[in-house]
């Protein structure tokens, strides 16, 4: 079947602009997450949501960030006011429960 | 806080030789651990996984792991590499209730033909 799928594959913006990422899970799964990917600091949590519970947002760097999930399924990403700093591949992954987690490909942001 | 150290930033190896790549953790109770593999250009893929029972797990492509709990450690290992296993590969961790995957920094994987 169909795996998470993330657009736009890639993005690059000027500093200052606001970007919206998009992830479409797993059709079916419950919970969906997204994380960052850079060089220096890895593989870092950003935010989770499960169900209709309020979303976990204790990764999220600062209060330029926030992420939707409408309708249990589609959720975005966005990040206002982008800095040098967001450059990185932003990662969406979705699970059936809350254990093992499916990727998607990633968006790689770059702000110049 | 949890956290996943992988000891091995990169690791140069020739095929058929013997792999392992270190993994340890630190969390109090009761985890689930995972390593993933990202090849290159291709996205993160789940390999294996541990959540309970036989602590030596069996993954894809001949991977295998042992749960050493007094040890709080996750091996990844295999008995004979390939060129096609070059990859970055990640360990993993949630425990408790929480949702959202610890990884370790990530270790590089050369396999030289």
């Amino acid at each position: 079947g169909a795996g998470v799928s993330q657009s736009p594959s890639n993005k690059v913006t000027e500093k200052g602009k606001d970007v919206e990422l998009r992830c479409d899970p797993i059709s079916g799964h419950t919970a969906l997450y997204w994380y960052r990917q850079s060089l220096g600091q890895g593989l870092e949590f950003l935010i989770y949501f499960q169900g209709n519970s309020a979303p976990d947002k204790s990764g999220l760097p600062s209060d330029r960030f926030s992420a939707e999930r409408t309708g249990g399924s589609v959720s975005t990403l966005t990040i206002q006011r982008t800095q040098q700093e967001d450059s990185a591949v932003y990662l969406c992954a979705s699970s059936p429960h809350s254990y093992e987690q499916y990727f998607g490909p990633g968006t790689r942001l770059t702000v110049t | 806080a949890q956290s996943v150290s992988q000891h091995n930033h990169h690791v140069i190896l020739s095929e058929a030789a013997s792999l392992e790549l270190g993994c340890n953790y630190s969390y109090g109770g009761t985890v689930n651990l995972f390593w993933y593999v990202q090849y290159p250009g291709q996205h993160l893929q789940l390999l294996l996984k541990y959540f309970s029972g036989d602590p030596l797990v069996k993954g894809i492509k001949g991977f295998e792991a042992e749960f050493i709990k007094s040890k709080f450690s996750f091996n990844l290992r295999k008995p004979s590499v390939q060129w096609s296993d070059t990859a970055e590969y990640f360990c993993a961790v949630n425990g408790g209730s929480q949702g959202n995957l610890i990884f370790g920094k990530g270790t590089k994987l050369s396999v030289k033909p």
